[in-house]
């Protein structure tokens, strides 16, 4: 079935960084432009960032830009976000996400399960 | 960038109840407006999109209407598994943006 399952999160120090990956499967990935959004504790969904469905243009909000990259590799199936610079306000549940249609914009139809990221000195 | 609010923050209701969650865009995004429902521990799940279109295996209890910049939430009769939180969400332009999520709760 079509699924989305995130690994790779952890408890890391301020400043440190960390490389969130997302796995696919059951639909053809590379069709797809794909998303991470996060979710403090206790608060609202947070848009990450957006990545083109060859992987030749990345999309940010402004408070992970510059220390946040996402990527993605079609023949793996996988989706990355490499967060670097990490600061205790990043600590969240973070979500990769697929948009119900091919092209730019749409709602997001597949989320993963997500995973946690506590960002502690 | 575009800010979404919603409306009302917390809601409480009982089942058979007919709810209204409201949520308003800064500038006009046209239809590009989704709604979630998210359970504790869970990831969301897509209610509706472009606005008003039923997400395929969602209750036809949940209606979405409103285009530019007011949008509704409707569930015309609050069943027990509908005791979560709604967030809405445009996609008309980057930075997507969500709402800061509406709490059905029992009354």
């Amino acid at each position: 079935q079509v699924q989305l399952v995130e690994s790779g999160g952890g408890v890391v120090q301020p400043g440190t960084s960390l490389r969130l990956s997302c796995a696919a499967s059951g639909f053809t990935f590379s069709d797809y432009r794909m998303h991470w959004v996060r979710q403090a504790p206790g608060k609202g969904l947070e848009w990450l960032a957006a990545v083109s469905e060859d992987g030749s243009n990345g999309f940010y909000a402004d408070s992970v830009k510059g220390r946040f990259t996402i990527s993605r590799d079609n023949s793996k199936g996988t989706l990355y976000l490499q967060m670097d610079s990490l600061k205790t306000d990043d600590k969240a549940i973070y979500y990769c996400a697929r948009i119900k249609t091919r092209g730019t914009g749409d709602a997001f139809d597949i989320w993963g399960q997500g995973t946690m990221v506590t960002v502690s000195s | 960038d575009i800010q979404m609010t919603q409306s009302p923050s917390t809601l409480s209701a009982s089942v058979g109840d007919r709810v209204t969650i409201a949520c308003r865009a800064s500038q006009s995004i046209s239809d590009s407006l989704a709604w979630y429902q998210q359970r504790p521990g869970k990831a969301p799940k897509l209610l509706i999109y472009k606005a008003s279109d039923l997400e395929s295996g969602v209750p036809s209890r949940f209606s979405g209407s409103g285009s530019g910049t007011e949008f509704t939430l409707t569930i015309s009769s609050l069943q027990p598994d509908d005791f979560a939180i709604y967030h809405c969400q445009q996609y008309r332009t980057y930075p997507w943006t969500f709402g800061q999520g509406t709490k059905v709760e029992i009354k």
